[in-house]
């Protein structure tokens, strides 16, 4: 099982870019690394999802180098609403011991 | 508008009670899923099911219980069993294990 490891919490103001590290030493060689974004009292939402190099969608890149330890989830001109707990997910969600952890928690300020 | 419905929002129930959560969706998806997510905690795996009639337990299935009956519905019922009833629960759905899950919005459940 690939254990996922990013900060605690992160702080950043209105409009800069923000990238959140996970790291995921064992990963496996089917596995998918997937990011959700969590608002208080409310049910997890996807946000991106990739298995090697860049991918981009309409709110975030995703950047996993070559060996696939690590990736990076990129928001770019974060506003005061991306203030949330942000977790990064390596393997599938059947998984029985797939493991959430804390995530980061983004704070955006004014 | 397609998504994932969970029923009720807040329920509160007496310990020593059996309780059941709503879940319903109508994306078409075959798989769904059940967490528990405490205070200041990432989720855990209930149970999850890939395909009607099916399902398996996932890391803290001890004191609950799920069926399959429908593609649509995933009810969770939260037995006398479990010890520390009180979290809030997540219903989620996807295509497949491996794909985009598209989750709920909770059921906060209250044991007193």
């Amino acid at each position: 099982l690939a254990k996922t490891t990013q900060p605690i919490s992160m702080d950043s103001y209105e409009g800069q870019e923000v990238n959140i590290t996970c790291s995921h030493n064992n990963i496996a060689t089917n596995d998918y690394i997937t990011w959700y974004q969590q608002f208080p009292s409310q049910g997890p939402r996807f946000i991106i999802q990739g298995y090697k190099t860049k991918v981009t969608n309409e709110v975030a890149s995703l950047f996993i180098p070559a060996d696939r330890k690590s990736s990076t989830l990129s928001l770019p001109r974060v506003s005061l609403s991306d203030t949330a707990v942000y977790y990064c997910l390596v393997g599938d969600l059947a998984d029985r011991k797939l493991i959430w952890g804390l995530g980061t928690s983004l704070a955006v300020n004014p | 508008d397609g998504g994932i419905t969970q029923s009720p929002k807040y329920l509160f129930r007496k310990e020593g009670q059996n309780v059941t959560l709503s879940c319903e969706q109508n994306l078409n998806h075959d798989a769904m899923y059940w967490y528990r997510q405490d205070p200041g905690q990432g989720l855990r795996l209930i149970y999850y099911s890939q395909i009607v009639n099916d399902f398996q337990k996932g890391d803290i299935a001890e004191g609950y219980s799920v069926s399959r009956e429908k593609k649509e519905s995933f009810p969770l019922t939260v037995t006398s069993a479990q010890k520390n009833p009180t979290a809030f629960y997540l219903c989620a759905s996807s295509p497949r294990r491996d794909t985009e899950a598209f989750f709920g919005q909770g059921t906060r459940l209250t044991v007193v």
